[in-house]
């Protein structure tokens, strides 16, 4: 079955530190991929998506991702984290019409 | 603005009791689909509707009823037969032709107690 794992499910870091947040997915043809944040009691938000091409993605609020095909990953990095970025992250996969496949969350808290 | 708007933001029903979300949007999108949000499990698709007057059952869809009778709305009711009820509920719509790329409403927290 396809699925999506994010095996950190709770990460702390400095403010003004890097932050590189880790997605693997089990392999489907053409694969989509997404990163979304949630704030708390919020609904989700687009962070950036790779469907072909570059495999290196910017994204808003200065997120990116890279798509390693060879190691089925699509990790986020940001340079600099800012304590407004503390929240949930989501990474999500598809490859079929309408389903869309959400690992489970890796929550971000900042350091002051 | 362009949107989709979740009501209430809490709800609040006693075991037993039928209760139904609301999901409204704008963006002039064709499908439509509600998510179940637990602690640490992510988001499952309960029902989605990819035009109006049909809809196709999720991962997860027993215990719940949907209708769309309209494009722009897509309500969601919670079941007396679903045993576990309380969550947070996600609404979610796409173009039919780029269901890959769906936008979130802001949610609604549903309790049973």
């Amino acid at each position: 079955a396809q699925s999506v794992t994010q095996p950190d499910i709770h990460i702390t870091v400095s403010e003004g530190a890097s932050l590189e947040l880790r997605c693997n997915y089990s392999y489907g043809a053409t694969p989509y991929l997404f990163w979304y944040v949630q704030s708390p009691g919020q609904g989700l938000q687009l962070l950036l998506k790779y469907f072909s091409g570059d495999t290196l993605v910017q994204g808003i609020k200065g997120f990116e991702a890279e798509f390693k095909r060879s190691q089925s990953s699509f990790n986020l990095r940001k340079p600099s984290v800012h304590w407004s970025d503390a929240a949930e992250y989501f990474c999500a996969y598809t490859s079929s019409a309408s389903k869309i496949i959400f690992g489970s969350g890796t929550r971000l808290s900042i350091r002051p | 603005d362009g949107g989709i708007t979740q009501s209430p933001k809490y709800l609040f029903r006693k075991e037993g009791q039928n209760v139904t979300l609301s999901c409204e949007q704008n963006l002039n999108h064709d499908a439509m689909y509600w998510y179940r949000q637990d602690p640490g499990q992510g988001l499952r698709l309960i029902y989605y509707s990819q035009i109006v007057n049909d809809f196709q059952k999720g991962d997860i869809a027993e215990g719940y009823s949907v209708s769309r009778e309209k494009k722009e709305s897509f309500p969601l009711t919670v079941t007396s037969a679903q045993k576990n009820p309380t969550a947070f509920y996600l609404c979610a719509s796409s173009y039919r032709d780029r269901d890959y790329e769906q936008y979130f409403g802001p949610g609604t927290r549903l309790t049973v107690t």
